[in-house]
């Protein structure tokens, strides 16, 4: 019930490409879905977030995608670049904020070729 | 910008010794948390701290314990160091406004 699942492992796309990662939970009593980006030798950083009282958010070129009904989110980023290469995670929490412990995925290394 | 600060970056100790991981912010966060990254598997949370001299186990505390005596600093300490505890071991703190902060992490090898 405190899982949140995340797939690929690991996705390699090439510059200008879309990048999609998705990620699945079980515990209703999540309402708020933060998604962070890793760099090696750095920790997490907060990339974007989402609740569930909306199905799209968009900053950027990273959208992340909600639905509710499924228990699944996605993270979409748009014209993919080299510099989007980093560990990305998904994560869960509840109280509407990650002040709380937050669940994160197993994490995705994304890789994008020139 | 808030800080959050990880006294080591690498670590190397001896099946069997106490290590301590400190952990220091500098924004009078409340919460604050102990993760331990490994490859597949994510980041797992081993214990976290609500408040001074608080603490609550997370999802892995076993063969940990921390500690909190001042607001800006929570310890990870392994009593006993095993080769199974190497990993990379990441600090957060939070607060309602700014959420979680993480530090750069301390890589442990236990040899």
């Amino acid at each position: 019930q405190q899982q949140v699942k995340q797939s690929p492992q690991s996705l390699i796309v090439q510059k200008g490409g879309i990048s999609i990662i998705n990620c699945a939970y079980e515990n209703t009593a999540f309402d708020y879905f933060p998604w962070y980006q890793q760099f090696p030798g750095k920790g997490p950083a907060l990339l974007i977030a989402i609740r569930p009282d909306v199905s799209e958010k968009k900053e950027g070129r990273f959208t992340i995608s909600f639905n509710k009904s499924a228990k699944q989110f996605s993270l979409h980023i748009m014209d993919s670049q080299p510099g989007d290469s980093a560990t990305y995670f998904c994560a869960a929490s509840k109280g509407g904020t990650s002040y709380d412990k937050v669940i994160f995925g197993p994490g995705t290394s994304l890789s994008v070729i020139p | 910008d808030v800080k959050v600060t990880q006294s080591s970056r690498y670590l190397v100790k001896r099946t069997g010794e106490k290590v301590f991981l400190e952990c220091v912010q500098d924004m009078d966060h409340e919460n604050m948390f102990w993760y331990r990254q490994d490859p597949g598997l994510g980041l797992r949370l081993i214990y976290f701290s609500y408040d001074v001299k608080m603490k609550e186990k997370g999802d892995i505390p076993e063969g940990y314990s921390v500690s909190r005596e001042k607001k800006e600093r929570f310890s990870l300490i392994l009593e006993s160091a095993s080769t199974n505890q190497t990993s990379m071991y990441l600090c957060a703190s939070s607060s309602p406004h700014y959420g979680y902060t993480f530090g750069s992490g301390t890589r442990l090898t236990v040899v």
